[in-house]
C-alpha cells in the first residue's frame, strides 16, 4: 500500500514569495490533515477535509494561507504571500477512521 | 482548553536501561490517545491508540498505558534503534487532535 505523498520535500523561498504543498493521500482514506511542525514542537493542525469539504479549519490563518480538496482526493497547501514565521514542515496526513497516516513532509525555509 | 504535555523534553538512556515517558492531558471528551515515533525528517509513524482508562498496549520493547489523566510508554531494554521523538495526542469528542511537543530519546550502545 502506497504511503501519504508529499511534494516537493525541501522548499526555499524569500519572503512575501508565494508557495504551494501538494499532497497525495492513502486510496480510500476520506479524511485529510495539514498540519504545521516547528522545530521542537509537535504538529499543529491547519485545517481537516472530510471529503471536498473543510470541517476544521479554525487555526488556518486566512489572510495568507488557503488550502482546496478537489474531488475529495489530493490536496493543495498555499501560503501568498509567505513570512520569516512560516519556516516550519508542513505535514500531510490521511485517514479512513482514527489512526493517521502521515507524510514524509515539506520542510519550508523562507529567508 | 484540551492539552497535551509530554515529559521529559528529552532521555538519554544507556542501552538496556528501561524507562519510562510520561503523557499528561486534558480534554473535554476523550475519543482516543495516540503514540507516535518521529524519526528525523520524517512524519510521525503510529505506534497505538488507547481508548479508556486501564487500557493497555504492547509492540516489541514499547508498551503504553493509560488512565483518566495521563498515558505512560514504557521501553524496556532498550536499542539504539529506538532512538528517535515519541510524540503523544489526544483526539476529542470534537474530532480534533492535540499533541504534544514530544520527548526525544538517545540510547547510548
Amino acid at each position: 500500500e502506497a504511503g501519504v505523498v508529499q511534494s516537493p520535500r525541501y522548499k526555499i523561498i524569500e519572503k512575501k514569495q508565494p508557495v504551494a504543498f501538494w499532497c497525495n493521500p492513502i486510496s480510500g482514506h476520506n479524511t485529510l490533515y495539514w498540519y504545521r511542525q516547528n522545530l521542537g514542537q509537535g504538529p499543529e493542525l491547519l485545517i481537516r477535509y472530510e471529503n471536498e469539504e473543510a470541517v476544521d479549519d479554525s487555526q488556518l490563518p486566512k489572510d495568507r494561507f488557503s488550502a482546496e480538496r478537489l474531488k475529495g482526493v489530493d490536496s493543495t497547501l498555499k501560503i501568498q504571500p509567505a513570512e520569516l514565521g512560516d519556516s516550519a514542515v508542513y505535514l500531510c496526513a490521511s485517514s479512513s477512521g482514527l489512526r493517521q497516516y502521515f507524510g514524509p513532509g515539506t520542510r519550508l525555509t523562507v529567508t | 482548553e484540551d492539552q497535551v504535555t509530554q515529559s521529559p523534553e528529552a532521555l538519554r538512556l544507556q542501552e538496556g536501561e528501561s524507562s519510562s515517558l510520561n503523557c499528561s492531558y486534558t480534554v473535554s471528551g476523550l475519543r482516543g490517545l495516540f503514540w507516535y515515533r518521529q524519526d528525523p525528517g520524517k512524519g510521525p509513524e503510529f505506534l497505538f491508540t488507547l481508548y479508556s482508562a486501564g487500557e493497555e498496549k504492547e509492540k516489541e520493547r514499547l508498551k503504553a498505558t493509560l488512565t483518566k489523566k495521563e498515558s505512560f510508554l514504557h521501553i524496556t531494554a532498550p536499542k539504539p534503534e529506538d532512538s528517535a521523538t515519541y510524540l503523544c495526542a489526544v483526539l476529542n469528542t470534537g474530532n480534533q487532535f492535540y499533541f504534544g511537543t514530544g520527548t526525544s530519546l538517545t540510547v547510548i550502545p
